[in-house]
């Protein structure tokens, strides 16, 4: 099935450091989701984003809907510990309909 | 907001047996839900999708006699892998949706269920 690209693959960060990461698609997608999984958990929904160009914050978390529909960012500020764990995105065409997975960014914290 | 919980955590079986996971919204009623798998540092891979009250529609290349899906009600589905392998060992996650949430359409995700088939 489809995959959605993201980047980078995997970061290792010194705590207190801003982090981005991107996801880009070769197909429109009208929803973006962030999600962050835990090791052995299910993904939690971070942001979702409904309409391109739209920009929603979330605490320390921001993430963007990419204009042409095929791409969207998501910025940490200020990292934490906690904060590790492997970011998704996902896009989903219409309202209802199934979610496609990013790749998955790998984030570390250092202390 | 809205809890999903899947059963078991973890389980371990015989090659050839056959293993139940459950998955559960606790606190609305989810007329679609999802099963994914993801396998060790890769993505979640949609299996198939099932509406309460009819049959589940799986991805390409997923066997549906080999993993059966039911939907009975409108807070339960399960997924039973069929003589399992070890090769089906992997992280099963369901995810479940709620009927006419409009923009709140996202699926809210279960723990995620560890089968090891030895």
């Amino acid at each position: 099935g489809q995959q959605l690209n993201q980047s980078p693959q995997s970061m290792f960060i010194q705590e207190g450091e801003d982090v981005s990461m991107n996801c880009t698609s070769s197909s429109i997608f009208n929803t973006w989701l962030w999600y962050k999984q835990d090791p052995g958990e299910g993904p939690v929904l971070l942001i979702a984003l409904y309409k391109a160009g739209e920009l929603t914050s979330n605490g320390r978390l921001t993430a963007q809907f990419g204009i042409t529909r095929k791409d969207s960012f998501l910025n940490i500020s200020a990292s934490i510990p906690s904060d590790v764990g492997i970011y998704f995105c996902a896009g989903q065409t219409s309202s209802g309909d199934k979610l496609t997975f990013g790749t998955g960014t790998r984030l570390a914290v250092r202390p | 907001g809205a809890v999903v919980s899947q059963h078991p955590s973890w389980v371990i079986c015989k090659s050839g047996t056959s293993v139940k996971i459950e998955c559960r919204s606790l606190d609305f009623q989810a007329t679609t839900m999802f099963w994914y798998r993801q396998f060790p540092k890769q993505s979640l891979m949609l299996m198939a999708t099932s509406n309460e009250g009819s049959k589940a529609t799986y991805e390409q290349g997923v066997e549906k006699d080999k993993f059966l899906i039911n939907h009975a009600s409108l807070t339960l589905s399960t997924l039973t892998v069929t003589s399992a392998h070890p090769e089906d060992s992997s992280f099963y996650i369901c995810s479940a949706r709620a009927a006419g949430q409009g923009k709140g359409t996202e699926a809210f995700f279960g723990q995620g269920t560890r089968l090891t088939v030895v």
